[in-house]
């Protein structure tokens, strides 16, 4: 089974500062993909990056970079120069590769993310 | 490329009632996911078609079912409609399955049971 776990149910921030969102997994799959998405008010769901399991380097993607440690079973993200545009809530989430019911994306409960002027 | 796109966006239906909701995924996508997101549960597995083929179901009732046609549309059609099917509902195609491969997600549709 996966499992996700979002410690953080809200964060605030000023604009133009970092924040740091923590995820925590558990999976007994060798092989897997971690994937935050972010879900402002009108509810879609926007994908912001992807970690493979066994990528070296910890994945970036403009703001987005993502602070993978696999010993520890961490995939926190990092928003740097934060925007009131960012203000949203904020998913992690896992999808395993052995098949079955691994296949499925498996979500955290999210963080609700709040930028101030 | 056109992004998801989930038909309608918002409905309302009574108890007992039926309803079926329509995803199109982005263009050469096979694989469709279906999600439900209440306050109280946050997002749920429902299910994922890949080819036309079930290959995974979550813990829902029967009333929960679903399908995919040759071009890797999906419906999902919920029976019997109960207060506590109230939710957003998130359809997501992915290009093939498994942890390598990023889902993509619709805006949505939002059914109220009453």
């Amino acid at each position: 089974a996966q499992k996700i776990t979002q410690t953080q149910p809200g964060m605030f921030v000023q604009e133009k500062e970092a924040v740091t969102l923590d995820c925590t997994y558990d999976t007994s799959d060798p092989s897997y993909g971690l994937f935050w998405y972010k879900q402002p008010s009108s509810g879609e769901m926007i994908f912001l990056i992807y970690q493979g399991s066994y990528d070296q380097q910890n994945a970036t993607e403009g703001r987005y970079s993502l602070n993978f440690q696999k010993a520890r079973k961490s995939a926190n993200l990092v928003i740097s120069a934060s925007q009131l545009g960012d203000s949203a809530m904020y998913f992690c989430a896992m999808r395993g590769d052995s098949g079955g019911s691994n296949y499925k994306l498996t979500f955290g409960k999210g963080t609700l993310l709040t930028v101030n002027p | 490329k056109a992004g998801v796109t989930q038909t309608p966006r918002y409905l309302i239906k009574t108890r007992g009632q039926q309803v079926t909701l329509s995803c199109s995924p982005i263009s050469g996508h096979r694989s469709v996911s279906w999600y439900q997101q209440t306050p109280g549960q946050g997002l749920q597995f429902l299910f994922e078609y890949f080819s036309e083929t079930q290959r995974n179901k979550g813990n829902f009732p029967g009333r929960f079912s679903g399908r995919q046609f040759s071009n890797s549309r999906s419906e999902m059609n919920v029976s019997t409609l109960e207060l506590g099917d109230s939710a957003l509902y998130l359809c997501a195609s992915s290009q093939l399955t498994g942890g390598g491969e990023t889902q993509y997600f619709g805006p949505g549709t939002r059914l109220l049971v009453l």
